[in-house]
């Protein structure tokens, strides 16, 4: 099994300032099976980037994704309040099938 | 905005089953894969498992595999996730979620989650 572990814990910046995630696998990761969510409290996740760094549908462009084989990078520019929440990498591999999450970042906003 | 609908929330004994179930429109419902996953409080999501909706065809990691059992109903655009020999370690808020398999396109959308709370 793939383990994702996310750096840092918990990040508190400011309206307008850069956040950077980091998520770091145990093994190579192909970038097509890389994935990052927004989870809001009290809603299910919400799917922000796929392949590494494609946007999903209606997602701004304030997020941006890159990386690869083991470390992989979510950046938010120009935080909003509105980004508040938990976010969380995600890989597939195929052998043996299955897909695992990292333990997710906090993101709070000052 | 695409919806699943997912069963409302359970309290079960230990040593029970529950079984969730996630309704999809029917478009995406045959078009793609469900997936399950659940989260413990302050925890990531957990894979527990996938099912081809049009063949029935299901995969588990293995740490559930036995335990865990995926259905669907295509008649009415409905997935089932059951789970049996309950613990309290299966309290959790359980998803359903559509992707393609392998998920090139990430897992989306996500039901609003079913509250299992396992308690004597």
């Amino acid at each position: 099994e793939v383990l994702l572990t996310q750096s840092p814990g918990t990040l508190s910046l400011s309206p307008g300032e850069r956040a950077t995630l980091s998520c770091r696998a145990s093994q190579s990761v192909g970038s097509h099976f890389l994935a990052w969510y927004q989870q809001k409290p009290g809603q299910a996740p919400r799917l922000l980037i796929y392949g590494a760094s494609t946007r999903a549908t209606g997602i701004p462009d304030r997020f941006s994704g890159g990386g690869s084989g083991t470390d992989f990078i979510l950046t938010i520019s120009r935080l909003e309040a509105e980004d508040v929440g938990v976010y969380y990498c995600q890989q597939y591999r195929g052998s043996p099938p299955g897909i695992t999450f990292g333990q997710g970042t906090r993101l709070e906003i000052k | 905005q695409v919806h699943l609908e997912q069963s409302g929330a359970e309290v079960k004994r230990p040593g029970t089953s529950v079984k969730v179930s996630c309704k999809a429109p029917r478009p995406l419902f045959i078009g793609y894969y469900m997936y399950w996953m659940r989260q413990a409080p302050g925890q990531g999501p957990e894979w527990l498992g996938w099912i081809n909706p049009n063949t029935g065809t299901t995969g588990s990691p293995q740490k559930f595999q036995g335990r865990v059992t995926m259905t669907r109903n295509t008649s009415i655009s409905t997935g089932y996730m059951e789970l049996t020999r309950l613990t309290s370690a299966d309290s959790a808020m359980y998803y359903c979620a559509l992707g393609q398999l392998p998920p090139g396109r990430g897992v989306d959308p996500w039901g609003q989650g079913t509250l299992i709370t396992v308690s004597s």
